[in-house]
């Protein structure tokens, strides 16, 4: 399968402990999305990146929130000091800015849970 | 800011049955639009876009939208839905100017297709 993977796929913590998730684009894509998507809502984008640089960051990524893509491949999320607020959907998505409208293809997402 | 509005939260509808999701966007000026959908325990998938042109698009599994705007509209149907397509139904705006990174959701439609 060539499409975005993420993982883990489920993911619960205690308040307060950190939190990392694993992002693989697929290979060829220069750009890599974060949003989050909360119960009964749409996704709410969080940041990108082209190749290894943070192009974006949405007001809703705290300083708690942060997010790397070292060799312009994978990417990681980290979150600490986890809040139940965090509890949600984080999905992963990658494009090629060399394509036509930069299309968006979506991972299937790392649903996390603080209790 | 953009924003997106599906006045509709879930659709249940008859197998066969023609099907209606709303769609309202808020800005006026050029705008990209999409629809995504989101099968149970599956990922975002692309189901049709509009960037210029044709104001009806329309997608391999019959689906198609209309951009209309003086309403601010892009309407998803479907002359005859099936049972696979029950699922999550998402539309999203970008604006071609604005951030490459940014896709605005509206809190999506959920179908249900009965037998």
């Amino acid at each position: 399968d060539t499409g975005v993977s993420q993982d883990p796929r489920h993911k619960i913590t205690k308040r307060g402990q950190n939190v990392t998730f694993r992002c693989d684009p697929i290979s060829e894509h220069n750009r890599l999305y974060w949003y989050r998507q909360t119960l009964g809502q749409g996704p709410e984008f969080l940041t990108y990146f082209q190749n290894e640089a943070q192009l974006e960051k949405s007001r809703l990524l705290s300083d708690r929130f942060s997010a790397e893509r070292p060799k312009g491949s994978f990417s990681t999320l980290e979150i600490q000091r986890t809040e139940q607020g965090d509890s949600a959907m984080y999905l992963c998505a990658s494009s090629w800015t060399g394509g036509y409208l930069n299309e968006q293809f979506f991972g299937p997402g790392t649903r996390l849970t603080v209790l | 800011a953009q924003s997106v509005t599906q006045l509709d939260s879930q659709v249940p509808v008859f197998e066969e049955a023609p099907v209606e999701l709303r769609c309202n966007y808020s800005s006026s000026v050029s705008v990209y639009l999409f629809w995504y959908v989101q099968y149970p325990n599956q990922g975002l998938q692309l189901l049709l876009k509009y960037l210029s042109g044709s104001t009806l698009v329309e997608s391999i599994n019959g689906f198609e939208a209309e951009f209309n705007k003086s309403q601010t509209s892009f309407h998803l149907r479907k002359p005859s839905v099936h049972i696979s397509d029950t699922a999550e139904y998402f539309c999203a705006v970008r604006d071609p100017g604005g951030s490459q990174g940014n896709l605005i959701f509206g809190k999506g439609t959920k179908l249900s297709v009965k037998p």
